[in-house]
């Protein structure tokens, strides 16, 4: 399974946009990019996906790199509210029900 | 709209016993999918439902089970129980099965702990 990276926290200030990174350079051409989040006891929250094309929906935007090798989640503006551990995910190919969660990145965000 | 459901929220077990967990769907969601989530191991893919059919599974031993009935609701049941099964159990589900990849809806999951 083509695996990612993403660093294993984030700090920003309240307010100020926030680029989280992710790595997948053994993504398959047809391997969907998904992020999740997940609030503290709370299941993950789709955020976003894509597959080649940037993307933006009213929770974030998602920029893929030309070689589809990496990608960053932006949060335009960050709120305390969006303090969680951020999942970069790459959804088997066919199929978006069977991800496989990596480490994720743990963001804090500082008032 | 009713987010996904699971029951029970929390329970506790001792090595040797069996549990079942149960998930309700969204509404007109037909796709089930189960995951364990550990500190160690992160979040883990065990497998997935739709129409009454596990479609895809995860790389764990057959104690682990699942079956899903016609109104899509879903159990997943864990036999014998180890130590190691100690975990939050998430249940999603999605109103699609096959090509373009849609969104997962998470329940807030049932956490087990095996004594």
């Amino acid at each position: 399974d083509a695996k990612t990276t993403q660093p294993n926290s984030m700090e920003s200030n309240e307010e100020e946009p926030v680029h989280l990174p992710c790595n997948h350079s053994t993504i398959s051409g047809t391997d969907y990019i998904h992020w999740y989040r997940q609030l503290p006891s709370q299941g993950p929250e789709y955020v976003i996906h894509g597959l080649t094309s940037n993307v933006n929906n009213r929770m974030a935007s998602l920029a893929i790199a030309e070689d589809r090798k990496s990608s960053t989640l932006i949060l335009h503006r960050a709120t305390l509210r969006d303090a969680a551990v951020y999942y970069c995910i790459l959804g088997v190919s066919g199929s978006a029900r069977q991800l496989t969660f990596g480490s994720g990145t743990q963001l804090t965000v500082l008032p | 709209k009713a987010g996904v459901t699971q029951t029970p929220r929390y329970l506790i077990k001792t090595r040797g016993q069996q549990v079942t967990l149960s998930c309700s769907p969204i509404s007109g969601h037909r796709s089930v999918s189960w995951y364990q989530q550990t500190p160690g191991q992160g979040l883990q893919f065990l497998f997935e439902y739709f129409s009454e059919t596990q479609r895809n599974k995860g790389n764990f031993p057959g104690r682990f089970s699942g079956r899903q009935f016609s109104n899509s609701r879903s159990e997943m049941n864990v036999s014998t129980l180890e130590l190691g099964d100690s975990a939050l159990y998430l249940c999603a589900s999605s109103p699609i099965l096959a090509g373009v990849p849609g969104e997962l809806f998470f329940g807030e999951g049932s956490r087990l702990t095996v004594l």
